[in-house]
Formats: C-alpha cells, structure tokens, sequence
C-alpha cells in the first residue's frame, strides 16, 4: 500500500513568491494534517482538515492556507514568502473516528526560499 | 496538550537496550503518552503509545509509572538504523480525533554507536 504522498520533494522559490504543496494521504484515511520543520527543530503543527473542513490550526499567518479536496488530498498555500517560511513541510494523514489513532507522515517538502 | 521534557541527547552501544525518559509531569487522566521517531530527512514514524499501562510491540516497550508523570521508552537491542530524534508526546485523547494534531517538542537525538 501507498503511503502519504507529498510533491513535489524539493522546491526553490524567491522571496514574495506563492508557493503550493500537495499532499496524498493513506486510502481510506479521511484526515490531513500540515506541519513545519525548520532546521534542528521538531515539527510545528499547522492545520489539520477532516472532511474537507479545517478542525485545526496552529500559530502560523494568515500567509499560509489550505484545503482538503473530495479525494481528501489536500494543498498547502504560502504566499508572500519570506526567507523564515524556508523548511520541511509535512503532512501526515490518519484514520478518523477512533479516539486514538497514529499519524502516518510524509517525506516532506523541503521548500527553500532565496 | 500537556508539556514533555526530553534530554537532548543520548548514545547507546549496539545490541545494547536503549532507555529513553520523558517527564510529562502535568499529564492528565485523560491524556495519552505517544512516541515516534524521525530518521534524518525522512518524516516522523509512530512507534507505540500508551494511557497508564506498560505496552509492548514489535518496535518498543513504553513504560509509564504509576502516577504517569514519567515514562521511558525501550529499544531491546538497539541498531545503528535506531540513530533518530526521538519525540515523546502528551495528547489527548478525543472522540473523532484524528491522531494527527500533534504538539513535539525538542525530542531526544539518540546516536547507536557501533
């Protein structure tokens, strides 16, 4: 079985620029989460999207979005972006419904803005 | 979610058992004691959780003291492809939770050493 898919892996982008990342989660899995890692620190949760409606969101600016399709795929928007957005962005997905679950992360998108 | 504190670092001989600690000294009644691991450049990876009994799986063994104010995480025989940053995370525990709203902290860079 397929794991959480991101794409694209890798992705140089210029200050002020807008940026969109995808992600694909497990089958059968109805919930997305979004999360940031900069260099030597852990992930920094987001959003997180269940059903298609965000359940979830961290202490980020109103630069960054995002949405959950009907496939439940989801996308992850920056815009305006500043050197400090440069990181590891994950996804995780997970199964929904149960009052506790694992997350299954991504490889990430390293986005490095210059 | 309650806070956790890890040691930043830690090394453990091959084929030696590895101890992870964690404090999670606030915790409530209702808050689970999860942990993944992040291998360098790939996404974080569940390994087991746990409310107040010891839990074992094929990966680790997590054991909580009785006033769960602390755990540790168990590698048996620790490999070189153990070396990660290890998270323990508090999270509780809600109906229709999706598991993937996750708060890491620092974690515990753990080096196997040949």
């Amino acid at each position: 079985d397929a794991g959480v898919t991101q794409s694209p892996t890798h992705l140089i982008k210029t200050r002020g620029q807008q940026v969109t990342l995808r992600c694909s989660p497990i089958s059968g899995h109805k919930s997305v989460s979004w999360y940031q890692q900069v260099l030597g620190q852990g992930p920094q949760f987001i959003f997180q999207y269940y059903e298609k409606e965000e359940r979830g969101r961290g202490n980020f600016p109103d630069r960054f979005s995002a949405r959950q399709f009907p496939n439940y795929s989801s996308e992850l928007n920056v815009n305006a972006l500043l050197l400090g957005d440069s990181a590891l962005y994950l996804c995780a997905s997970s199964f929904s419904g149960t009052t506790n679950t694992e997350a299954f992360f991504g490889q990430g998108t390293r986005l490095t803005v210059v | 979610d309650a806070k956790t504190t890890q040691p930043p670092s830690m090394d453990c001989a091959e084929g030696r058992a590895a101890n992870l600690p964690c404090n999670h000294s606030t915790i409530s009644g209702n808050e689970y004691v999860y942990w993944y691991r992040q291998i360098h450049s790939q996404g974080p990876q569940y390994i087991i959780h746990g409310l107040k009994n010891n839990e074992t799986n094929e990966m680790a063994s997590l054991i909580i003291t009785e006033d769960r104010k602390s755990s540790t995480l168990i590698l048996p025989h620790a490999t070189l492809r153990d070396t990660a940053v290890y998270y323990c995370i508090v999270r509780v525990a809600k109906v229709l939770d999706a598991g993937n709203m996750l708060t890491f902290g620092g974690g515990t860079r753990l080096m196997v050493k040949p």
